[in-house]
Parts: C-alpha cells; sequence; structure tokens
C-alpha cells in the first residue's frame, strides 16, 4: 500500500531533551516536507526535500533540523525541544510530476513539558 | 506575512445547502492545490489546478483557479454529512525560487460543519 509513515504517532518529552521524528515513504517520491499544524494557524511548512541531499526552509524552521540521506527517509530532529514546539505534526511527499499534490502521512503529536 | 488567505474560517450550513470557500494570494501563484482533512485525520489531496481560468469539477465539488492565478474557490453543491472537514488550499509562488511542489504556501482552512 502506497502511504507515508511517521513515528511516533504520539510523544511527551521534556524540555532540552533531543528527539527523532522519523518519516518514511514507499512510492518513491522525490519531493518530502514537514509541517505543523496548530490551532487557528493551518498548516506552516517546516523544511523540505527536492531529492536526497537537497533541503530548504520553509515557513518556521528555527529549532528543527532535517536530512535527506536517502530518498524514503526524511526526518525531523528536535535538538532542544521547547514547549512551543508542542504541535501535531506532518510528513508527506509527493512526486515531482505536474498532475499530484502531497500525500500526508497520519500524523505525530508532540507535546513538550 | 501569510501569503495565502482563505475564508471564512468557519461554516455552518445545514444538510443539502451549497458551500463555498475561496482562496487568496498576494502573489501569482503556479498551481493551486485543494485538500480536505476529516476530524482527528490527516490532510487528503483532493485536486490541483495548473491553468489561469481552470475549473474542474469532482462530483458534487467545483474547483476553479482565477484569471491571474492568485485566487481560487471550492465549491460543494447540495452538502451531505460526509462533506464535514477542514479544506485548505495551498500554493507554490511562480517566482519562489523553490521548486514548484517544494515550497507550498497554505491557506489557514475552512471548517465546514453540516448538521441533518
Amino acid at each position: 500500500e502506497a502511504q507515508v509513515t511517521q513515528n511516533p504517532r504520539y510523544l511527551i518529552t521534556v524540555t532540552g531533551k533531543k528527539l527523532t521524528v522519523t518519516c518514511s515513504q514507499n512510492m518513491n517520491h522525490e519531493y518530502m516536507s514537514w509541517y505543523r499544524q496548530d490551532p487557528g494557524l493551518g498548516l506552516r511548512q517546516i523544511y523540505y526535500s527536492m531529492n536526497v541531499e537537497v533541503t530548504d526552509k520553509g515557513d518556521v524552521p528555527e529549532g528543527y533540523k532535517v536530512s535527506r540521506k536517502e530518498k524514503r527517509n526524511f526526518p525531523l530532529i528536535l535538538e532542544s525541544p521547547s514547549p512551543n514546539q508542542t504541535s501535531l505534526y506532518f510528513c508527506a511527499s509527493a512526486s515531482g510530476g505536474r498532475a499530484y499534490g502531497y500525500t500526508f502521512g497520519s500524523g505525530t503529536r508532540l507535546t513538550v513539558v | 506575512g501569510q501569503q495565502v488567505m482563505q475564508i471564512p474560517q468557519y461554516q455552518h450550513v445545514q444538510e443539502g445547502e451549497d458551500f463555498t470557500t475561496y482562496c487568496n494570494s498576494s502573489t501569482t501563484l503556479s498551481n493551486i492545490q485543494w485538500y480536505k482533512q476529516r476530524p482527528g485525520g490527516h490532510p487528503v489531496f483532493l485536486i490541483q489546478l495548473v491553468k489561469s481560468g481552470e475549473v474542474k469539477k469532482q462530483k458534487r465539488l467545483t474547483f476553479q483557479f482565477g484569471e491571474a492565478k492568485k485566487n481560487s474557490s471550492l465549491h460543494i453543491t447540495a452538502t451531505q454529512t460526509t462533506d464535514v472537514g477542514t479544506y485548505f488550499c495551498a500554493g507554490p509562488l511562480k517566482f519562489d525560487r523553490g521548486s514548484t511542489l517544494g515550497r507550498l504556501y497554505f491557506g489557514r482552512g475552512t471548517q465546514l460543519t453540516v448538521w441533518p
């Protein structure tokens, strides 16, 4: 089944403790992206990648890191999480063609205390 | 500032009524994409419009892309309870240095509630 898989689904952590949210897609998509969703603010792009080793900043990159060493994986790293990073995070991927939008993962709800 | 604006933020309709959400960008868009997110779910891609003035239909849903490629609308005819959710528009800016699908700007969404 074509899908974007992100883990974990839920995570509660403490301020300053490094964490990684994994994202993997099995559709051989070139594009991958991370979004955070907060009430009233919609979806804001954190980072995106157009292919292996090619990444760029979105709307809100501060406090986050990404890497794209393989085409299928695009982990999101929070080196020192803070409470304002409490949010719902989505990973998404898309092909390089013109006719297709992003396929989203099921989301990771992160709480930083 | 926010690049893509979407109105209304909320819409409550009775089943059978029509619904429209509007999306406006301060900058020309390369394309416009529409997504639907059910409560508790993740965004699901509905459609992409690329050409100026383009109109596409999916059953009761009609999507339009403005002539100037700065605005778009989604119209649902005769809403059903299965239409409940939040509808988002999104698009890459035409002159953004990023690739077409890479740097997407989302509207804040219109949350549709349908009562029987």
